[in-house]
């Protein structure tokens, strides 16, 4: 268990569904984070968000939409997805230290969601 | 951002102590080098982070030389269910928080 929590486990949609992924975190963090991970590809970054302003978008299609209200709430909105869309999206915290100099941050990840899109 | 290459897998038996060489070249004077580990259908899983030397947890051991474009994860009497992927980061760049995952090394234990 790492303090950072995701819903729902397993998700299977069709193309022109419209669904949201859920990530919570109760570690007291200031930044969340968005990965895909496709079979047999390394993690690939999507988002970023510090003190709930998103400050990197990975070149992610218009058919994910993050959202984060809060610090400890990170959403991730789906629609008109493509099959190719399948994959394992993780979520993670860290502590973004706002210090000059060399960052250390460790970043904790939630359990992911598996996403199939037939 | 600071590549890094490592074994694409790895095999070991139970008890043995593994070691995962990792390469960056092109480490920056304020990158840190850090490992995860991932299980199937996990997210990755903080093992151990360093700056030069030698670091030691309850988990792991990493060594890193005094040039530090090199190191090295030392897993001490594996058993089974350290059969994972370990990934091997260097990031430290102010202002660049996210992590870049390589592909990682497929650690596979046998009994």
């Amino acid at each position: 268990e790492t303090g950072v929590t995701q819903t729902p486990r397993h998700l299977v949609m069709g193309m022109t569904n419209k669904k949201s992924l859920k990530c919570e975190q109760h570690l007291g963090h200031n930044a969340m984070y968005w990965y895909k991970q496709s079979a047999k590809k390394p993690l690939e970054l999507m988002f970023v968000y510090n003190f709930k302003e998103q400050t990197e978008n990975n070149s992610v299609p218009s058919r994910f939409s993050p959202e984060c209200p809060n610090s400890s709430h990170l959403f991730l909105h789906l629609h008109t997805l493509q099959p190719e869309d399948s994959a394992l999206y993780l979520c993670a915290s860290s502590q973004d230290e706002l210090a000059g100099g060399t960052s250390t941050d460790t970043q904790y990840f939630g359990p992911g969601t598996r996403l199939t899109v037939l | 951002l600071a590549k890094t290459t490592q074994p694409i897998s790895m095999d070991s038996y139970e008890g043995q102590e593994v070691n995962i060489t990792c390469s960056h070249n092109n480490i920056a004077t304020n990158d840190y080098i850090t490992w995860y580990q991932q299980f199937p259908s996990q997210g990755p899983r903080f093992i151990i982070q360093g700056y030069k030397t030698k670091v030691t947890n309850e988990v792991a051991s990493l060594f890193i030389p005094a040039d530090r474009k090199s190191s090295t994860l030392s897993l001490p009497r594996v058993s089974l269910s350290d059969t994972a992927v370990y990934y091997c980061l260097v990031e430290g760049e102010t202002g660049r928080r996210a992590l870049t995952f390589g592909s990682g090394t497929r650690l596979q234990v046998q009994p």
